[in-house]
């Protein structure tokens, strides 16, 4: 059963970059998307972004300018890096695979979730 | 980007009672909608995927129906553990987007 670990920094200053990273056990990386997701407190999920195994991306339009998703497939992990935080970034950010079975796109297996602030 | 509309934000019900939350999609998105159930500090989980396929060891009281642009998520006679907030998701255009999000409670 593949797990999702998520690691990295939880409080960020403004501007700064946010980085973290998501380690995935007990399962293929390769023939999967990747995802990001976010919720802010009290707040809704919002998709971030994804990558596959081939490092092909797709990220929301509303961040792309400050998003990178990354990965390395030898490690089985992926990252993200999101530019000039500001507060409206606070959020629990997951990772999460995003497997197609044909047509069909499910958020399937998710990380545990890090709280991540951004406060001068 | 698709607009997900949920109804209601919030409800309010008892255990055995049959509950139902609709999600309105922005527009035709054919049947590429899920459903997740967040409980209270834990991670979302996958409840039905494209409408209304039940994901496996889900509960047989959950089910979805619809597509285009209405869709119905059902949860027949209601147990306790089912309190939770639920949200609908659409994977027919990028951005995926979801739903606000439905807070269910106990009466």
């Amino acid at each position: 059963q593949v797990q999702l670990q998520q690691r990295g920094a939880g409080l960020f200053k403004p501007s700064e970059t946010l980085s973290l990273t998501c380690d995935v056990y007990g399962g293929s990386f390769s023939g999967y998307y990747w995802s990001w997701i976010r919720q802010p407190p009290g707040k809704g999920l919002e998709w971030i972004g994804e990558i596959n195994f081939e490092g092909t991306t797709n990220y929301n339009p509303s961040l792309k300018s400050r998003v990178t998703i990354s990965a390395d497939t030898s490690k089985k992990q992926f990252s993200l890096k999101l530019t000039s935080v500001t507060a409206a970034d606070t959020a629990v950010y997951y990772c999460a695979r995003t497997p197609r079975d044909g047509s069909i796109l499910v958020f399937d297996s998710w990380g545990q979730g890090t709280l991540v602030t951004v406060s001068s | 980007d698709i607009q997900m509309t949920q109804s209601p934000s919030s409800l309010s019900a008892s255990v055995g009672d049959r509950v139902t939350i609709t999600c309105q999609a922005s527009q035709d998105i054919r049947n590429d909608l899920n459903w997740y159930q967040q409980k209270a500090g834990e991670v979302p989980k996958l409840l039905i995927s494209d409408a209304s396929r039940v994901e496996a060891g889900v509960p047989s009281r959950f089910s979805g129906s619809g597509s285009g642009t209405d869709f119905i998520f059902t949860i027949t006679s209601l147990q306790p553990e089912d309190f939770a907030t639920y949200y609908c998701q659409q994977y027919d255009s990028l951005p995926y987007t979801f739903g606000q999000g439905t807070k269910l409670e106990i009466k």
